[in-house]
């Protein structure tokens, strides 16, 4: 039982390069999230997903795109990488029910944008 | 102003001290009250989950909610250099487990 990975665990781009960040869960959960982290900002929403084939905006989703093809899978996408992108990018997953703020979250993403 | 506040500290306490970390809230539909802890570069990993006001103890960790006060804290006793992390409070009101994380503290446990 891996829980929640990540792909790729670092990566660099150059401003105007695009690039697909892979999140995958083992736990059949059916919400998933993906969250930026920046020194003095805590986490905060990108987007997520309640479901297979369902996305919603989070609280900063410009410059993001995100799919959500298979149960287990997230993606999230930057389609004209910006400077302003560089973060960690951590990708968590809930259950539903009485459980469904209780989220795990992957190892993280760490990607600067030159 | 932001929706949750939390002081970033940094924080250093000697080995067997007892910890407290706080966050206030402005946002009164918030029910669920969480600490995630966060080892440097690693992923957060939930520590205490709470649902209203009141207490909640796991081992030497107690979780305290004062919905009245729009205030929570997390205490930590007899701290162990293993306790050295961040510490983030996460709330939620009641759809899809949509959080609002504080901006964490950064706690350092010295031997």
């Amino acid at each position: 039982n891996a829980g929640v990975t990540q792909t790729p665990k670092f990566r660099v781009l150059k401003t105007g390069q695009s690039m697909t960040l892979l999140c995958a869960q083992d736990m059949n959960h059916e919400y998933m999230y993906w969250y930026r982290q920046d020194p003095g900002m805590g986490l905060r929403l990108i987007h997520y997903s309640v479901g297979e084939g369902t996305t919603a905006k989070g609280e900063v989703p410009d410059g993001y795109n995100v799919s959500r093809l298979k149960k287990q899978n997230f993606l999230l996408g930057l389609e004209s990488a910006a400077p302003s992108q560089t973060s960690v990018y951590f990708c968590a997953s809930s259950p539903t029910g009485t459980r469904h703020n209780e989220q795990f979250f992957g190892p993280g993403t760490r990607l600067t944008v030159l | 102003q932001k929706e949750v506040e939390q002081d970033p500290g940094p924080l250093s306490v000697p080995e067997g001290a007892i910890v407290s970390l706080n966050c206030t809230y402005s946002n009164s539909a918030f029910q669920y009250f969480m600490w995630y802890r966060q080892y440097s570069r690693k992923g957060p990993e939930l520590l205490m989950y709470t649902y209203s006001s009141g207490n909640k103890e796991d081992g030497r960790f107690t979780a305290q909610v004062d919905k009245s006060s729009k205030y929570i804290s997390l205490f930590i006793r007899d701290s162990q250099p293993s306790d050295s992390a961040t510490y983030l409070c996460a709330m939620s009101g009641t759809s899809y487990g949509k959080l609002t994380f504080g901006q964490g503290t950064i706690l350092t446990v010295h031997p």
